[in-house]
């Protein structure tokens, strides 16, 4: 599976908009990009997945670049219980196994 | 869909003694996985079922560790002769074939 960079950890202040960009120079034509975020003491819970181009949803967006070998997870106006650590991973859902790989991910610290 | 659910939520053990925890997934998803987490990483993938079938196992997964799925519904992963460096969450994830994984709350195993 691609390998992932990503920051280590990250500050906003509440109302603002967070963009966390994901390195992943190797990704394979058939790796999907896939956000997840983990809350202290929390299994980790999906945010968004995506090809290529632009995904929206009700709470983030994913851009992808055409040559994908980088995504920015955007989170619009964050609140202060969107700190969390926020993974992005790479590769997974058309194989026999997701056998998902993360990363050590991003620590959102959001602050008033 | 009351989601994935994994007994018990914490487990302190001494060394040397045996632990079990238990999964069990949404009541519709075929594949059902385990990983497991230590403080300051993300989630390593351990072990994956689709149904009954123990498909792939990590070498992370010692002889000290085994899993089982009987009849595709609930899993058990069961840690023999504890050891201090096993102290970690142990995250069970489901999904239905190629679709996103669903995680639990996780199992928090402390070693003494």
């Amino acid at each position: 599976l691609a390998k992932t960079t990503q920051p280590i950890s990250m500050d906003s202040y509440e109302g603002q908009e967070v963009n966390i960009t994901c390195s992943h120079n190797n990704i394979a034509t058939n790796d999907y990009i896939t956000w997840y975020q983990q809350f202290p003491s929390q299994g980790p819970r999906f945010i968004i997945q995506g090809y290529k181009t632009k995904v929206t949803n009700e709470v983030a967006s994913l851009f992808i670049p055409a040559d994908r070998k980088s995504s920015t997870l955007s989170l619009p106006r964050v609140s202060l219980s969107d700190t969390a650590v926020y993974y992005c991973l790479v590769g997974g859902f058309t194989g026999t196994a997701s056998k998902l790989t993360f990363g050590t991910g991003t620590r959102l610290q959001v602050t008033l | 869909d009351t989601g994935v659910s994994q007994d018990p939520r914490h487990k302190i053990t001494k060394r040397g003694q045996n632990v079990t925890f238990r999964c069990d997934p949404i009541s519709e998803h075929n594949r059902l996985y385990w990983y497991r987490q230590t403080l300051g990483q993300g989630p390593e993938f351990l072990t994956y079922f689709q149904n009954e079938a123990q498909l792939e196992k990590s070498r992370l997964l010692s002889d000290r560790f085994s899993a089982e799925r009987p009849k595709g519904s609930f899993s058990t992963l069961e840690i023999q002769r504890t050891e201090q460096g096993d102290s970690a969450m142990y995250l069970c994830a489901s999904s239905l074939g190629r679709d996103r994984e669903t995680f639990g709350e996780g199992s928090w195993l402390t070693v003494v």
